[in-house]
């Protein structure tokens, strides 16, 4: 099973700035996912990475807004550009891999709480 | 595409009763249905997943059922502990799509 390091974990920010979020996996994936999980509310996919090509944004999220880099099969970046109060959220990297009974399953990171002021 | 509903929102039990959270799903295609619990400030964690060539999955206290002609599965948590006191999350999709999760559930189990 895969073991997803993220960071920051969490990270206070000044509005008009921009975040980079870090996501390292401990396996080669093919696909790498980006969620938000706003206050209390469910997981939302911003958008999924592929090492090699761009980037695939679910509807309302765009690139400008989260670019996403994915250099390699471990690695991936989220960057949440000119922030606003709105964005501020949990953001959750993912990925999937076996699991404990050999199928595949869907892995998180410990996420990253950001708080824009 | 898929839309995922999840009832309830919140859920209250004394500790040792059971608990059955909802979801249903609006893809008849949609073949694998995971349960996520994610605990305050932690990340969601997969619980219990079903596959749409089985009915019924359960491991020790927690079971799922899925009913697909109807669209919808449910979990079942047997024996409520403290410990069970999280935010439960569902989810479906079918191969090769994405994963759509419901709005979750607050379960408080009370000793």
């Amino acid at each position: 099973s895969a073991v997803i390091s993220q960071k920051p974990s969490r990270d206070i920010c000044q509005r008009g700035t921009s975040l980079t979020i870090q996501c390292q996996v401990d396996s080669q994936v093919t696909m790498m996912f980006w969620y938000r999980q706003q206050p209390g509310q469910s997981l939302t996919l911003i958008a999924t990475a592929n090492q090699g090509s761009e980037a695939t944004y679910e509807s309302g999220f765009v690139i400008d807004k989260f670019p996403i880099s994915r250099p390699n099969l471990t690695f991936s970046t989220l960057t949440v550009s000119n922030m606003s109060p709105e964005d501020s959220s949990i953001y959750l990297c993912s990925v999937e891999d076996r699991g404990r009974d050999m199928n595949t399953e869907a892995f998180f990171g410990q996420g990253t709480r950001l708080t824009v002021v | 595409g898929e839309n995922v509903e999840q009832h309830p929102s919140t859920l209250s039990v004394q500790e040792g009763d059971s608990a059955v959270i909802k979801c249903t799903y609006s893809d008849s295609a949609s073949n694998y249905f995971p349960w996520y619990k994610q605990e305050l400030g932690k990340r969601p964690q997969l619980i219990i997943d079903i596959r749409s060539n089985v009915g019924e999955k359960k491991d020790q206290r927690i079971a799922v059922t899925l009913n697909k002609t109807a669209k919808h599965f449910s979990l079942h948590i047997t024996e409520t502990q403290p410990e069970d006191s999280a935010v439960y999350f569902c989810a479906a999709r079918k191969y090769g799509n994405k994963l759509v999760f419901g709005a979750g559930t607050i379960l408080r189990v009370k000793s």
